[in-house]
């Protein structure tokens, strides 16, 4: 079945370190990319997004993206984390193989040690 | 701003209630979605809507009804509730389905004792 996984359940970093959060999918055609971030207590709010141009998306508080076509993957970044990207991460993607459905990775829940 | 309303953020009700999540969008958005998150399996789609009246079955639709009588309100309704029903339902709205973002309501918490 198509997906999109997301590799890691749960990260722990210390702050000032890098983060990578890795995305994979595999829908063929033209995708639209989604980070979705889930802070404690709060709703869904859209980090970032790709639909089209520069494979680098950068979104909001400092994180950014990188869309491989080539590698089905679409990977979220941050050089340096704070204690208050404590949050949960989703990655999603949608495409006309998911009949432009949104389909949802499962998370990864970032804590970030003071 | 778009506003994503749920009508409660905690909701307890008992086995074989009737219950009814009720989702009001304030930006006309074409489209409205449920979803249910747990833990481990991020969030799964049980029904959505394109329009007033229309609705299309998700991933997850055996247990749930919907209804969308007003553009701007998509009600979710647990037929008869049930101990695996329990979870965190989100309601989203989106302009159209290609090259557009979704938005969120709080969410509801729902427990089935």
């Amino acid at each position: 079945a198509q997906s999109v996984s997301q590799h890691n359940h749960h990260v722990i970093l210390s702050e000032a370190a890098s983060l990578e959060l890795g995305c994979n999918y595999s829908y063929g055609g033209t995708v639209n990319l989604f980070w979705y971030v889930q802070y404690p207590g709060q709703h869904l709010q859209l980090l970032l997004k790709y639909f089209s141009g520069d494979p680098l998306v950068k979104g909001i508080k400092g994180f950014e993206a990188e869309f491989i076509k080539s590698k089905f993957s679409f990977n979220l970044r941050k050089p340096s984390v704070q204690w208050s990207d404590t949050a949960e991460y989703f990655c999603a993607v949608n495409a006309k193989d998911s009949n432009y459905q949104l389909i949802w990775g499962a998370g990864t829940k970032l804590i970030i040690k003071p | 701003d778009v506003k994503v309303t749920q009508s409660s953020r905690y909701l307890v009700k008992r086995t074989g209630e009737k219950v009814f999540l009720e989702c009001v969008q304030d930006m006309d958005h074409e489209n409205m979605f449920w979803y249910r998150q747990d833990p481990g399996l991020g969030l799964r789609l049980i029904y959505f809507s394109y329009d007033v009246k229309m609705k299309e079955k998700g991933d997850i639709p055996e247990g749930y009804s919907v209804s969308r009588e007003k553009k701007e309100r998509f009600s979710l309704i647990l037929e008869s509730a049930s101990t695996n029903q329990t979870s965190m339902y989100l309601c989203a709205s989106s302009l159209g389905l290609m090259n557009t973002e979704a938005f969120f309501g709080q969410g509801t918490r729902l427990t089935v004792v």
